[in-house]
């Protein structure tokens, strides 16, 4: 069936280093992805996204790549921040309702 | 900013007691989603709402669950009878597809913490 699942579930770095988090998705038809941000307590916060007729976009300190050969996406977070620290999720747009399906989560705690 | 609102951030039922969580999406949106959020798991859509009616659910959204727009501000979402294994983060989720990028993204409620006991 449809997936979007993370390769890391934590990620530990130190604060000024760029971050990387990946993320697999298998329903080659997904034609948009997001990155939503969680913070302990919130709700899902919109970082940024991508449709599938692109290969990169940039953000404020963020880049997300999408390699649809392989089905697989990245956030890139330049001089990451102690504020940066949270969970990161992707989602595959899932169709017709755009409900979203999620992945499971990478934990980026920033170390100062 | 426009934000998605939600009340209350934190509610505590009893097993077989009905709850309805409660939503503000932003004004100008037309879609309208609840998710679940099992703590430390991921988010789970539960129901996609359009043009005053169910437009998808999930195999979550058995009988026990109901949304409704009851006026031009409000999106709620009941619970009939809880069971223990409802007690979770819910989210609600907004989209106003006015096109482009960044558009029809779905912005996100806080979140009410739904606890059965």
């Amino acid at each position: 069936g449809e997936s979007v699942g993370l390769h890391l579930p934590t990620l530990s770095v130190q604060e000024g280093d760029n971050s990387i988090i990946n993320c697999a998705y298998s329903n080659s038809a997904s034609d948009y992805f997001i990155w939503y941000k969680q913070e302990s307590g919130k709700g899902p916060q919109f970082i940024i996204d991508i449709r599938s007729n692109m290969d990169k976009r940039q953000g404020q300190r963020v880049t997300v790549l999408l390699n649809k050969t392989v089905k697989h996406l990245s956030l890139q977070i330049a001089a990451t921040q102690p504020g940066d620290s949270a969970v990161y999720f992707c989602a595959e747009n899932g169709g017709a309702t755009n409900k979203l399906i999620f992945g499971t989560g990478t934990l980026l705690a920033v170390q100062p | 900013e426009p934000e998605v609102t939600q009340t209350p951030s934190h509610q505590v039922t009893q097993m077989g007691q009905e709850v309805i969580l409660r939503c503000v999406p932003i004004s100008n949106h037309l879609y309208f989603y609840w998710y679940r959020q099992i703590l430390g798991q991921k988010v789970e859509f539960l129901v996609s709402f359009y043009n005053n009616e169910i437009s998808e659910k999930s195999e979550i959204f058995d009988d026990q669950f109901s949304v409704e727009r009851p006026d031009g501000s409000n999106f709620t979402l009941k619970i009939r009878s809880t069971k223990l294994e409802d007690s979770a983060m819910y989210f609600c989720a907004s989209i106003g597809l006015a096109g482009g990028l960044g558009t029809d993204t779905q912005y996100f409620g806080p979140g009410t913490r739904l606890t059965v006991l």
